[in-house]
């Protein structure tokens, strides 16, 4: 079935540094997310964009966060600078109004 | 391979029916199984998480889990069309932290 790939599947970084993490959506979904989980803890939501719009964020989503999809490339997700606590999981997921999400497989990021 | 597999793909029941939904992971490591609900358009929110072999009940809402199978149900009774919305499991390896879901059940409660 369709796929949502991320890119890289694993990024260590020093506290301080920027990070980007890709996602690859499918090609016909307008609705994109990104979810943090947190070590042996539940996904928490941290944004949703559509239509080259932040349509909701949650209080995880710090002003070091910023999304953008730009000429209908990869969906990222930039951070910076980061910080300790950033250390996550990373999920996209991507659809169409009404439907299923498709997840992607994660990025695993540790930031030291 | 999908490693959480949900069933049905989509599901219709009808205002004040039971709705069951199933789960099972192909990956003898995990150990914690989660529930989430997702309205169309808004963020996924957990419903009910479960570990221990048995049920689990809170509300209109049912978890079962058989550890051996390693096969979760959720059943909602007496569904509202509120309920309408996508059912997403998920399936933990507490060791490693890796959460790994399913692709949904979209529920449809016809009034």
């Amino acid at each position: 079935g369709p796929k949502v790939l991320q890119i890289p599947s694993h990024q260590i970084i020093d506290m301080g540094q920027m990070v980007t993490l890709n996602c690859d959506p499918v090609s016909n979904h307008l609705y994109f997310y990104w979810y943090k989980q947190i070590l042996g803890q539940q996904m928490e939501f941290l944004v949703n964009f559509y239509n080259g719009k932040v349509m909701e964020k949650s209080k995880l989503f710090k002003d070091q966060f910023s999304v953008e999809r730009p000429d209908g490339s990869y969906f990222t997700l930039k951070i910076q600078p980061t910080a300790l606590e950033d250390s996550a999981v990373y999920f996209c997921a991507t659809g169409t109004i009404n439907e299923r999400l498709f997840f992607g497989h994660g990025t695993k990021l540790s930031v030291l | 391979q999908q490693k959480v597999q949900q069933s049905p793909e989509s599901l219709i029941v009808p205002e004040g029916g039971m709705a069951s939904l199933n789960c099972t992971s192909s990956d003898r490591n995990v150990d914690y199984f989660w529930w989430y609900r997702q309205h169309s358009g808004k963020s996924p929110k957990m419903l009910m998480s479960i570990f221990s072999n048995g049920e689990k009940e809170e509300g209109r809402f049912t978890v079962h889990l058989n550890k051996a199978s390693l096969h979760t149900s959720l059943h909602i009774r007496d569904s509202q069309p509120s309920d309408s919305a996508l059912y997403l499991c998920a399936a933990s390896d507490t060791n490693t932290g890796k959460l790994t879901f399913g692709d949904g059940t979209v529920l449809t409660v016809k009034p």
